[in-house]
């Protein structure tokens, strides 16, 4: 079946820094999903791309879907306390179900 | 105000138990999902339903029952034959129509067997 590979697993940044976390696919897909999930709560959706080569901004948030269609990436620029979470990407099958990355975790070093 | 309500939060169970895990909608959503979340893991499919009166296995289905006689209510159990349940379950609905598809969570409920 569809499967999405993420990396990195955890990055560690001082506050200010950035942050990447990418996913990448070996087939075309349709669409992905970007979710955040802040410690101890639910997932939250954060954004949909379809597009090949599309760009969506929010705030210090930008995400961006391959011109293959098969990697996409959020990038946050100088992070800041409230980030902190773990980042999930995720495509949408026929079916409706969700393939899920296995998230990274964007820690802010003290 | 719409949403998706998980209860209880927390859920304290002895081993060999079966316990339900409560889950309700009110966001007129056809689809409802059941997913296990361990500690610093990711998500993995219990269940889910795309109708009223059907549903599918997911990955790790073993264990686990759900119904779906209301649109509204999709609950879970967690049988006695789960060999590792203790775990963090989230429910999540969304639409089957259109090309925004994105799931809403609720809080959870985080379960430990004792």
């Amino acid at each position: 079946g569809q499967q999405v590979m993420q990396i990195p697993q955890y990055q560690h940044v001082q506050e200010g820094e950035d942050f990447t976390t990418y996913c990448n696919s070996s087939t075309t897909l349709s669409n992905i999903q970007w979710y955040k999930q802040r410690p101890g709560g639910h997932p939250v959706f954060l954004i949909q791309l379809v597009k090949s080569g599309e760009v969506k901004k929010q705030k210090r948030l930008t995400f961006q879907f391959g011109e293959a269609k098969k990697n996409s990436s959020l990038h946050i620029t100088a992070t800041q306390t409230t980030d902190v979470g773990t980042y999930f990407c995720a495509v949408r099958d026929s079916n409706y179900q969700l393939i899920w990355g296995a998230g990274t975790k964007l820690i802010i070093k003290p | 105000d719409g949403g998706i309500t998980q209860s209880p939060k927390y859920l304290f169970r002895k081993e060999g138990q079966n316990v339900t895990l409560s889950c309700e909608q009110n966001l007129n959503h056809d689809a409802m999902y059941w997913y296990r979340q361990d500690p610093g893991q990711g998500l993995r499919l219990i269940y889910y339903s795309q109708i009223v009166n059907d549903f599918q296995k997911g990955d790790i289905a073993e264990g686990y029952s759900v119904s779906r006689e209301k649109k509204e209510s999709f609950p879970l159990t967690v049988t006695s034959a789960q060999k590792n349940p203790t775990a963090f379950y989230l429910c999540a609905s969304s639409t089957t129509s259109g090309n925004h598809n994105e799931q809403f969570f609720g809080p959870g409920t985080r379960l430990t067997v004792l």
